[in-house]
């Protein structure tokens, strides 16, 4: 069964340092999403992505935060300048087309640690 | 706004035994309403989903959960628990936006006794 896959599975950086969290969504998807999740909190959404723009962030996604699909299969979160704060396990998502109940696979995420 | 509330942060019930997750949501129409498992260090697996139809929907692993209007609930329950069950359970509602978001409940914990 087609999964979605994100790499790595955990990344340690120095606050103030770029990083990018990939995500391989699967293959007839077409709506991509990224989560992020802070130890013991829940599930909070940060973007979507569909047709090759953002159509929707929450007001966690400043203009610290991008995401790009680079070619047909990747699909990135940048974060510029990470904070200390930003240290999270972080979940990307994709739906598929002409499904209209919001399904979406997840996934198994990233943890991220800024020191 | 839309929220999700899992009034319950951690549940241990016996091996064997039956579970009821509780899930209550805020929203003004009729969403879509999903339940989600995480184990250990694991992504979010989907177990089952409610977006029209019969109210009581059935998932994997033997669960299923009842959406009642009335309530504005979708409670989780399975009638025998298994020690393989023990992880984190988020109710989370869709439909909510254009683009699909998935708004997510706190979570509750389960363990379970040998």
């Amino acid at each position: 069964e087609p999964e979605v896959t994100q790499t790595p599975s955990h990344q340690v950086t120095q606050m103030g340092q770029e990083v990018i969290l990939r995500c391989v969504p699967i293959s007839n998807h077409l709506y991509f999403y990224w989560y992020r999740q802070i130890l013991g909190q829940k599930v909070e959404f940060l973007v979507s992505f569909y047709n090759n723009e953002i159509s929707e962030k929450s007001e966690i996604f400043d203009d610290q935060f991008s995401v790009e699909r680079p070619d047909g299969s990747n699909f990135t979160l940048k974060i510029r300048s990470t904070k200390l704060e930003d240290s999270a396990m972080y979940f990307c998502a994709s739906r598929p087309p002409r499904d209209s109940t919001d399904t979406q696979y997840f996934g198994p995420g990233t943890r991220l640690t800024v020191l | 706004a839309q929220s999700v509330t899992q009034p319950d942060i951690h549940i241990t019930v016996s091996e064997g035994a039956s579970l009821e997750l509780r899930c209550n949501y805020s929203y003004g129409a009729t969403p879509y309403l999903f339940w989600y498992v995480q184990s250990p260090g694991q992504g979010l697996q989907l177990l089952l989903k409610y977006f029209s139809g019969d109210t009581l929907v059935q998932g994997i692993k033997g669960f299923e959960a009842e959406f009642k209007r009335s309530q504005s609930s979708f409670n989780l329950r399975k009638p025998s628990v298994h020690w393989s069950d023990a992880a984190e359970y988020f109710c989370a509602v869709g439909g909510v936006s254009s683009a699909s978001k998935i708004i997510f409940g706190s979570g509750t914990r389960l363990s379970i006794r040998p």
